[in-house]
């Protein structure tokens, strides 16, 4: 089945820094989300990705989709406290009824303040 | 809307009980997933439902495990009987609307 790798799975930053995440897939997506998961919560969706070599930003929040299909980017400029939590990737290949969605492992994100 | 509405939120269980998770999607969403999330295997779909209908169980574990919708505004998710490796939280999500899809709180288990 689709496999996706996130990297870095944790991360310890001071607040200020800027932060890089990816994934990297086994086969190709026709969209890509990322999600953030707050304690005790479900993942909430941060940016999606709909169209190869997308570039689309959300704030502080930075994504692009691979020109491959097979890869993503999140980047935070400038972190805050409140940044803190878990960071997703997902995967979708959409075709008929098929809507299937892969998630990465996750990135855990630590600011000090 | 609401959002994804599950319940309960919090189950602790005994081994061997039977355990029903519950979830109310938003409404309009034609698509409704069962996520499970544990520390070592991170988010893993069980079940997914389009138009109530099950289109992909692959990832249902075994059969103590069982999904139903019965209806548009609402599924469950069955274990029995239950194991302590079964615990984990639970996550139900619907959609796709320009949001995505919207996860739900979550139910966390406990099978003791």
């Amino acid at each position: 089945g689709q496999q996706l790798n996130q990297s870095p799975q944790s991360m310890f930053i001071q607040e200020g820094e800027d932060v890089s995440m990816n994934c990297t897939s086994s086969s190709i997506f026709n969209t890509w989300l990322w999600y953030k998961q707050d304690p005790g919560e479900g993942p909430v969706l941060l940016i999606a990705l709909y169209k190869a070599g997308e570039l689309t930003s959300n704030g502080r929040l930075t994504a692009q989709f691979g020109i491959t299909r097979k890869d993503s980017f999140l980047n935070i400029s400038a972190s805050i406290p409140s940044d803190v939590g878990i960071y997703f990737c997902a995967g979708q290949y959409s075709g008929g009824s098929n809507y299937k969605l892969t998630f990465g492992k996750g990135t855990l994100l630590t600011v000090n303040p | 809307d609401a959002g994804v509405i599950q319940s309960p939120r919090h189950e602790v269980t005994e081994m061997g009980q039977e355990v029903t998770l519950r979830c109310k999607p938003i409404s309009g969403h034609d698509y409704l997933f069962w996520y499970r999330q544990t520390m070592m295997r991170g988010l893993e779909l069980l079940i997914y439902f389009n138009n109530n209908v099950p289109i992909d169980d692959s990832g249902m574990p075994e059969d103590r495990f069982s999904a139903k919708m019965p209806n548009a505004s609402f599924s469950t998710l069955k274990i029995q009987p239950s194991e302590p490796r079964d615990s984990a939280v639970y996550f139900c999500a619907s959609g796709p609307d320009s949001y995505g899809y919207t996860f739900g709180s979550g139910t966390r288990l406990t099978v003791v």
